[in-house]
């Protein structure tokens, strides 16, 4: 099965700063990634996804990349702000089959004002 | 469209008692996950269903725990007997197909047993 492995476990950046959180997964076939941000006491919520064929997506001050040939994927969030202090997911799945998101350990992420 | 809807949200129980979590997914996603969330070992996924049909459920912890999908609509988690260390969040989740698609989580059950 896939292993999806996550790191850092926990980021603290001063407000304005960027964040950059890094995952790896061992299946070649997974070609979907995406990351879900969860707020204390709240449901996990997707904020950006990538697909296989592209190596970067950008959404205002979040980007994601991705390296196929090194498998791994990196969230990327510029001009921190203190609303994005939470915890991050990273994950990977394969389009076909019988299949479902394997998540990486998460991130948590302090922004001090 | 109200999300994936999840009851009860929070639930104490003592341990030995029987716990029925319950779950309705978005409507039309053919695909419900059962996922546990702990400190110690974050998100797990426990059963997975397509159709109602239970596909996966290699991540049952053991006999306690044991998932049904009556309907399309309609899903339940039940642990009986319970133990303390079946206390964590337990998410459900839907999704229109797996793999490629998001899925989407509901707010979550937190279940303590004492």
């Amino acid at each position: 099965g896939e292993n999806v492995e996550q790191h850092p476990s926990t980021l603290s950046v001063q407000e304005g700063d960027s964040a950059v959180i890094k995952c790896t997964y061992s299946d070649s076939a997974s070609n979907y990634f995406p990351w879900y941000k969860q707020e204390l006491g709240k449901r996990p919520q997707l904020i950006i996804d990538i697909r296989s064929n592209v190596g970067e997506k950008k959404d205002q001050r979040i980007a994601v990349t991705l390296n196929k040939t090194a498998k791994h994927f990196s969230l990327h969030i510029t001009e921190t702000q203190p609303e994005d202090s939470a915890v991050y997911f990273c994950a990977a799945s394969k389009k076909t089959g019988a299949n479902n998101l394997f998540f990486g350990t998460g991130t948590r992420l302090t922004v001090i004002p | 469209d109200a999300g994936v809807i999840q009851s009860p949200r929070h639930e104490v129980t003592e341990m030995g008692q029987e716990v029925t979590l319950r779950c309705k997914p978005i409507s039309g996603h053919d695909y419900l996950f059962w996922y546990r969330q702990t400190m110690m070992r974050g998100l797990e996924l426990l059963i997975y269903f397509n159709n109602n049909v239970p596909i996966d459920d290699s991540g049952m912890p053991e006999d306690r725990f044991s998932a049904k999908m009556p309907n399309a609509s309609f899903s339940t988690l039940k642990i009986q007997p319970s133990e303390p260390r079946d206390s964590a969040v337990y998410f459900c989740a839907s999704s229109p197909q797996p793999g490629g698609n998001t899925i989407y989580f509901g707010e979550g059950s937190w279940l303590t047993v004492v």
